[in-house]
């Protein structure tokens, strides 16, 4: 079974300039989770996906933050426009359903914001 | 919000010792997870625990889901270089529909 998979890998931006990330989840996965974690510290949930809706973003600076799951399966994290204090790792995860069974983790996108 | 204190920060100990760390939460989870995170990559699930007083094992990896629901330990037995990497402890309220939170980690150094 393939992972989650997640792209770029490294992002370096300048501040005030946007960025997307990329996530693509293992196959049949129907929530889709956006997670940042900031150095130091472990992850803390920005976004939950059911399908193509959205179940929980309230944690989702959504004045620069915005994320969509278009069909049910792929999905962008935006940040426009990024600030130094959003430089993390943002983690992708999918499960098959909601809840903690099969819960898997992408290896995530670096950014750092200079 | 929820939060959960893992304890301790870093370890540095000698290939063959164990190894314990605990979470603490002020409100009561119905699930802990123990994960172990690589640099560069993503959590990485070691040990589930699903009721209340449950011990688990994984290999040299135990674990407790403790009797109040507000907490949790992860022992490794006879450590090897390979166990270096950071640990961390995370619970989901089931009223949450699959919201993890994370403890803040502990970062584990292994001597040969």
């Amino acid at each position: 079974e393939a992972g989650v998979a997640q792209s770029p890998r490294y992002k370096i931006i300048e501040k005030r300039q946007s960025v997307a990330f990329w996530c693509n989840p293992i196959s049949g996965h129907a929530t889709l989770y956006w997670y940042q974690q900031i150095l130091g510290q472990g992850p803390k949930l920005l976004i939950q996906f059911q399908n193509n809706g959205v179940v929980d973003d309230s944690q989702l600076p959504k004045d620069r933050f915005s994320a969509e799951r278009l069909k049910g399966v792929d999905s962008t994290l935006k940040i426009q426009p990024a600030k130094l204090e959003d430089s993390a790792v943002y983690l992708c995860a999918s499960s098959r359903l909601m809840g903690v069974y099969g819960y898997t983790f992408g290896s995530g996108t670096r950014l750092t914001v200079v | 919000g929820q939060q959960l204190n893992q304890s301790p920060q870093s370890m540095f100990i000698q290939e063959g010792e164990d190894v314990s760390m605990n979470c603490t939460s002020s409100s009561i989870f119905n699930t802990w997870l123990w994960y172990k995170q690589d640099p560069g990559e993503g959590p990485v699930l070691l040990i589930a625990l699903y009721k209340a007083g449950e011990l688990t094992s994984n290999g040299r990896l135990t674990a407790q889901f403790g009797i109040t629901r507000k907490d949790s330990f992860l022992n490794i037995s006879a450590s090897i270089p390979s166990d270096v990497g950071i640990y961390f402890c995370a619970g989901d309220d089931y009223n949450q529909g699959g919201k993890l939170i994370f403890g803040q980690g502990t970062e584990l150094s292994v001597k040969p």
